[in-house]
């Protein structure tokens, strides 16, 4: 099973601060494979980033996704007070698993 | 826009048979794969398994003995059935369409199903 590793588990920044979110793999994943969601509470996921790097429809441009290998990450610029949530990645390439998360909070 | 809602019992009993339907609105379940995924109160995401509008089905491994996910053309809807529940099944339960891109795109607001005596 490949596990996901999301870093850190929180992030406490202020609105207009960069939120940067690590997703390490435990082997390989092909980059196409990797899907970023948002979850607010009491709310399902929502999906944000797919192929790692391309945003869903209907996601600002503030949100981008880069890596490869085993090594992803979702960064948030300028971050707005809707953006505070639960942040998962996931993996298809081998099955699917989902990270742990990592929540941003308001600093 | 699609449209995805979570029906069955919010409470099962240990040992027992969790069964769960989600009903698809504004589109058809043809052309997609549907899934089931469950995330305990308060933790992480768990993949339970998907199905194409086809019947061919993909499981967890981890859940795979005990989950069967089947769908119903007819009437737009797919289920989920987990057997011998235990506690460690209690969990808000999702279904969602698994996008052509990547990803499920489209989820249910979920339903929390609760394992106990």
């Amino acid at each position: 099973e490949v596990v996901l590793t999301q870093s850190p588990g929180t992030l406490s920044l202020s609105p207009g601060e960069r939120a940067s979110l690590s997703c390490r793999a435990s082997q390989t994943i092909t980059s196409t494979y990797i899907v970023w969601y948002q979850q607010k509470p009491g709310q399902p996921p929502r999906l944000i980033i797919y192929g790692a790097s391309t945003r869903a429809t209907g996601i600002p441009d503030r949100f981008s996704g880069s890596g490869s290998g085993t090594d992803f990450t979702l960064t948030i610029n300028r971050l707005e007070p809707e953006d505070f949530a639960v942040y998962f990645c996931q993996q298809y390439g081998s099955s699917i698993t989902f990270g742990g998360g990592t929540r941003v909070e308001i600093k | 826009q699609v449209q995805l809602q979570e029906s069955g019992p919010g409470l099962v009993i240990p040992s027992e048979t969790l069964s769960l339907t989600c009903i698809v609105s504004g589109g058809s379940v043809s052309g997609y794969y549907w899934g089931w995924i469950r995330q305990s109160p308060g933790k992480g995401l768990e993949w339970i398994g998907y199905i194409y509008h086809s019947g061919s089905t993909d499981y967890s491994p981890s859940l795979k003995s005990r989950v069967t996910i089947s769908v119903d053309t007819s009437k737009n809807q797919f289920s989920l059935q987990l057997t011998s529940v235990t506690a460690a099944d209690t969990a808000f339960y999702y279904c969602a369409r698994w996008s052509h891109y990547g990803g499920f795109d489209h989820w249910g607001q979920g339903t929390l199903v609760s394992v106990s005596s």
